[in-house]
């Protein structure tokens, strides 16, 4: 079975501290993903990765950084966090293939509290 | 314009009763997949099933049926017999373009919300 973990399940920081959320994944994923889910806008992409030391931007990357040094490990960072940053985020990673294998295979997720 | 449209927020459904969640999307890429995902109270999204644009007929994971009506660009999930396990949130979720590159990324409705009565 894939498994993804996610480093924390709950997180609560101060506005401004800088906060790493770590995924790692076991099944040798060449693709890694970040989202938040907030209420009522379903899952938004962060940025994603397709291999080591790559990424790209995805629908709301403001704000963010990530860093893929180790082809199963991708971490998200908040450099300065702030209260609109408190969400959900989720990992994923997938591989190359197509149709029904290309699923995303999810964390279980970080609930985040910037207080 | 919405990708991917989840008009159903909520809904409520007696167990053992059939239920179809309804998804558009919108797309004018020739060569798209579609997915839907489970999320339970855990948080942790569960796939359920997948539909490629160019297959024929509708797929179909045990209780769980892709009713893929490609004129009318629609991709309802059904779900028979429904138990209260499944309560959940449903998101559909879209890909855009072959899939071969292995990074194109999805694209996810607000979801529905789908609580079963006993």
């Amino acid at each position: 079975d894939v498994k993804v973990t996610q480093s924390s399940r709950y997180l609560v920081k101060r506005t401004g501290e800088k906060v790493f959320l770590e995924c790692v994944q076991d099944m040798d994923h060449e693709n890694m993903f970040w989202y938040r889910q907030d209420p009522g806008l379903g899952l938004r992409l962060i940025y994603f990765s397709y291999d080591v030391k790559m990424k790209e931007k995805g629908d709301i990357p403001e704000g963010y950084s990530v860093s893929r040094e180790k082809k199963e490990r991708f971490s998200l960072i908040l450099e300065s966090a702030s209260t609109n940053q408190t969400s959900m985020y989720l990992c994923a990673s997938r591989t190359k293939q197509r149709g029904a294998l290309e699923t995303q295979y999810f964390g279980p997720g970080t609930r985040l509290l910037v207080l | 314009a919405q990708k991917i449209t989840q008009t159903q927020p909520g809904m409520f459904v007696q167990e053992k009763e059939a239920v179809t969640l309804d998804c558009t999307y919108d797309t004018s890429d020739p060569s798209y997949g579609l997915f839907w995902y489970k999320q339970p109270s855990s948080g942790e999204m569960i796939f359920l099933i997948y539909q490629g644009s160019y297959d024929q007929q509708n797929a179909t994971e045990g209780r769980y049926s892709l009713n893929f009506q490609k004129a009318r660009k629609s991709a309802n999930l059904v779900i028979s017999a429904s138990q209260l396990g499944d309560s959940a949130m449903y998101f559909c979720a879209m890909r855009e373009g072959p899939g071969n590159f292995g990074n194109e990324k999805l694209t996810f409705g607000t979801g529905t919300r789908l609580t079963i009565i006993p």
